[in-house]
C-alpha cells in the first residue's frame, strides 16, 4: 500500500538558513499533521490542515509557516534557522476527520550547523 | 505533569514471553487512543488503536483501554527480537483537535 512521502530525507542547513520540507499523503488522506521529535524525546505536534484549511495549531514557533496544497501535499517551510530546530520531522496523514488514525511518514532528518 | 505518561524503560523480557505496556493520561476528554513501534531513527508505526473500553486483539497484540482509571496498555503475545523498539503511546481529545498527544515512550527490550 502506498505511505506517506516525504523529502527529502535528509537535510543540512546553516544557522539562520532557511528551508522547506515537503509531504505527500496517502491517496485520498486529505488531512496532513507535522510533527517535530528531538533527540530522545517524543514527538511533538507542529501544525495541521484539512481540506487545505489550517486545521490545529501547536507548538510552531513563528519563524515556521507551512500550508496545503490542491493536491493535499504540504509543505513546511522555516526561516532564520537556529541550532535547536535540528531534529526529525515527521509527516503525517489520515482520512479527514471521520477517522483519527494517523500514519507516518519516514521524516526528514534536518540538522542545523 | 506530562499529560501522558509512560515507563520509560527498558522493559527486558525473554523471546516468546508476554509483554506489557502501560500509558496513563489525564485529559478525561481523550477518545481515541494509538500505540505505535518506533526504531530507533525511523518514523512511528500504528500497530493499534482503540476507542472502546475492553480489549481489542490483533493478532500478537493486545490493546486494553481503561477510561474510568484513565489508562490503556498494549499487550505483546510471544515476544521476538524484532519487538525490540520504541513503543509511543498517544491520545487525541477530538474536541480539542485531532492532534496526537505522546507519552515518553516505553523501550523495549527481547532478548534471545
Amino acid at each position: 500500500a502506498a505511505g506517506v512521502i516525504q523529502s527529502p530525507r535528509h537535510l543540512i542547513k546553516e544557522k539562520r538558513e532557511t528551508a522547506t520540507l515537503k509531504c505527500y499523503p496517502i491517496p485520498r488522506h486529505d488531512t496532513v499533521y507535522w510533527y517535530q521529535q528531538g533527540p530522545g524525546q517524543d514527538p511533538q505536534f507542529l501544525i495541521s490542515f484539512y481540506e487545505k484549511m489550517q486545521s490545529d495549531k501547536g507548538s510552531i514557533p513563528d519563524r515556521f509557516s507551512a500550508q496545503q496544497f490542491s493536491d493535499y501535499h504540504s509543505e513546511l517551510n522555516m526561516s532564520s534557522l537556529e541550532l535547536g530546530d535540528s531534529a526529525l520531522y515527521f509527516c503525517a496523514s489520515s482520512l479527514g476527520p471521520v477517522t483519527y488514525e494517523q500514519y507516518f511518514g519516514p521524516g526528514t532528518r534536518l540538522t542545523v550547523t | 505533569q506530562k499529560e501522558v505518561e509512560q515507563n520509560s524503560g527498558p522493559l527486558s523480557v525473554p523471546e516468546g514471553a508476554i509483554a506489557s505496556l502501560n500509558c496513563t493520561y489525564s485529559d478525561r476528554g481523550s477518545q481515541s487512543f494509538f500505540w505505535y513501534r518506533q526504531y530507533s531513527g525511523k518514523s512511528p508505526e500504528l500497530i493499534m488503536f482503540i476507542y472502546s473500553n475492553g480489549d481489542k486483539e490483533d493478532g500478537r497484540f493486545t490493546a486494553q483501554l481503561n477510561k474510568a482509571s484513565q489508562y490503556v496498555s498494549l499487550l505483546i503475545r510471544d515476544s521476538q527480537p524484532s519487538d525490540s523498539a520504541t513503543y509511543l503511546c498517544a491520545v487525541n481529545d477530538a474536541n480539542a483537535g485531532n492532534m496526537l498527544t505522546f507519552g515518553g515512550g516505553t523501550r523495549l527490550m527481547v532478548k534471545p
